[in-house]
């Protein structure tokens, strides 16, 4: 089974503070992603890598950056937490190519910004 | 960015009734995936479909590609109370080389009374 694993499940973080949010994955998946999910928005994606050191922005990157030093590891930074950051935050990863090639998803991290 | 209409937004249901729930988009999709979140998880995959017009099962779930390819819908048969939970569908885009991309709808909840 593909495993996608969260370090952290749940946060509490000062305004300012920088936070960092750990993903592995153990399936030698090329393609990793970051998603917020909050109430009635669904899942937006934050960055995503399709390879060591590449980045890529999704649709939401405003006030994240992201690092992938090692093909099985995907870390979110928040480089200065803010209110409007709190939220769950999931990671995903999945094979490379086109159609066919499922997402799998971390259990989440709970982000709760004071 | 991009996010998908998802409806119903919420449904509560008696125990063995019958579901039913879609996605519409203005864009064309490769693959549509139906996913489940159980409270406090990361999104599961349900179903997943790659041709347009396909009809899948699985146990009590079906999905189907609409032909268009812009349209999908999700129903669970004879509903028991562990269905509860956020159900999410998502179409996922080819970027290129090894890329994809899921642009998710903004999600279902179902609450079955016992």
């Amino acid at each position: 089974d593909v495993k996608v694993t969260q370090s952290s499940r749940y946060l509490v973080k000062r305004t300012g503070e920088k936070v960092f949010l750990e993903c592995v994955q153990d399936m030698d998946h090329e393609n990793m992603f970051w998603y917020r999910q909050d109430p009635g928005l669904g899942l937006r994606l934050i960055y995503f890598s399709y390879d060591v050191k590449m980045k890529e922005k999704g649709d939401i990157p405003e006030g994240y950056s992201v690092s992938r030093e090692k093909k099985e590891r995907f870390s979110l930074i928040l480089e200065s937490a803010s209110t409007n950051q709190t939220s769950m935050y999931l990671c995903a990863s999945s094979l490379p190519g086109g159609s066919g090639n499922t997402i799998y998803f971390g259990e989440g991290s709970w982000l709760t910004v004071v | 960015g991009q996010q998908l209409n998802q409806s119903p937004q919420s449904m509560f249901i008696q125990e063995g009734e019958d579901v039913s729930m879609n996605c519409t988009s203005s864009s064309i999709f490769n693959t549509w995936l139906w996913y489940k979140q159980d409270p406090g998880e990361g999104p599961v995959l349900l179903i997943a479909l790659y041709k347009a017009g396909e009809l899948t099962s699985n146990g009590r779930l079906t999905a189907q590609f609409g032909i268009t390819r812009k349209d999908s819908f999700l129903n669970i048969s004879a509903s028991i109370p562990s269905d509860v939970g956020i159900y999410f569908c998502a179409g996922q885009t080819w970027l290129g080389g090894a890329t994809n991309k899921l642009i998710f709808g903004t999600g279902t909840l179902l609450a079955v009374q016992p």
